[in-house]
């Protein structure tokens, strides 16, 4: 079974444009969240979506948005770029979203974003 | 409010000795715990995680982690460290599982 995979794997932007990075669940999962992780810093949260809805929102500015399509892939959205926005982004899906559910995270292997 | 500090940013150990990277956390909750692995230019692969079952969790790879209240302490723990333990590794906490609340990583060196 194929893992969460995202595209693009590298992306070169210049500051003020705007991005798209991909990403497409395991089979089955219906729940995607965003993480952003700096150089040299854990993963922080950015969004998360189950069956089309935003369920989750992390402490990023109005320039960053997501949204799910009806087969559970997702696009993440950044606008007018700025340096520090470089980082790995990294989507991860589940199978369900349920407290306390057994069930884990899958991470994909992320977009490498560069922003000069 | 949930956090995670991981002491030691780097750790390096010799192949064959024991490996300890620690983690500390807040929870205003009882927490679920995590560990996970980060391979160069990869994504993260979960090791381990402790869902309020046995506080003693073991994982992939010869890990395991101990979950201590008290201590509010998850340290993760291997007997004998190889080559290809060498990476980084980052302890996480959630209260439902939809949140992740990452430290900021240890980068483990095996020393041949």
């Amino acid at each position: 079974d194929a893992g969460v995979t995202q595209s693009p794997t590298h992306l070169i932007k210049t500051r003020g444009q705007h991005v798209t990075l991909r990403c497409s669940p395991i089979s089955g999962h219906k729940s995607v969240s965003w993480y952003q992780q700096v150089l040299g810093q854990g993963p922080q949260f950015i969004f998360q979506y189950y069956e089309k809805e935003e369920r989750g929102r992390g402490n990023f500015p109005d320039r960053f948005s997501a949204r799910q399509f009806p087969n559970y892939s997702s696009e993440l959205n950044v606008n007018a770029l700025l340096l520090g926005d470089s980082a790995l982004y990294l989507c991860a899906s589940s199978l369900v979203l349920s407290q306390g559910s057994s069930y884990g995270y899958t991470f994909g292997s992320g977009t490498r974003l560069t922003v000069v | 409010a949930q956090s995670v500090t991981q002491l030691g940013s780097h750790v390096s150990v010799s192949e064959g000795a024991l490996v300890l990277l620690r983690c500390n956390y807040s929870s205003s909750v009882p927490p679920y715990l995590f560990w996970y692995v980060q391979y160069p230019n990869q994504g993260l692969q979960l090791l381990l995680k402790y869902t309020s079952a046995a506080t003693l969790v073991k994982g992939i790879n010869g890990f395991e982690a101990e979950f201590k209240k008290s201590e509010t302490s998850f340290h993760l723990t291997k007997p004998s460290a190889h080559m290809s333990d060498a990476a980084e590794y980052f302890c996480a906490v959630s209260n439902n599982f939809n949140k992740f609340y990452f430290g900021s990583g240890t980068k483990l060196n095996v020393k041949p």
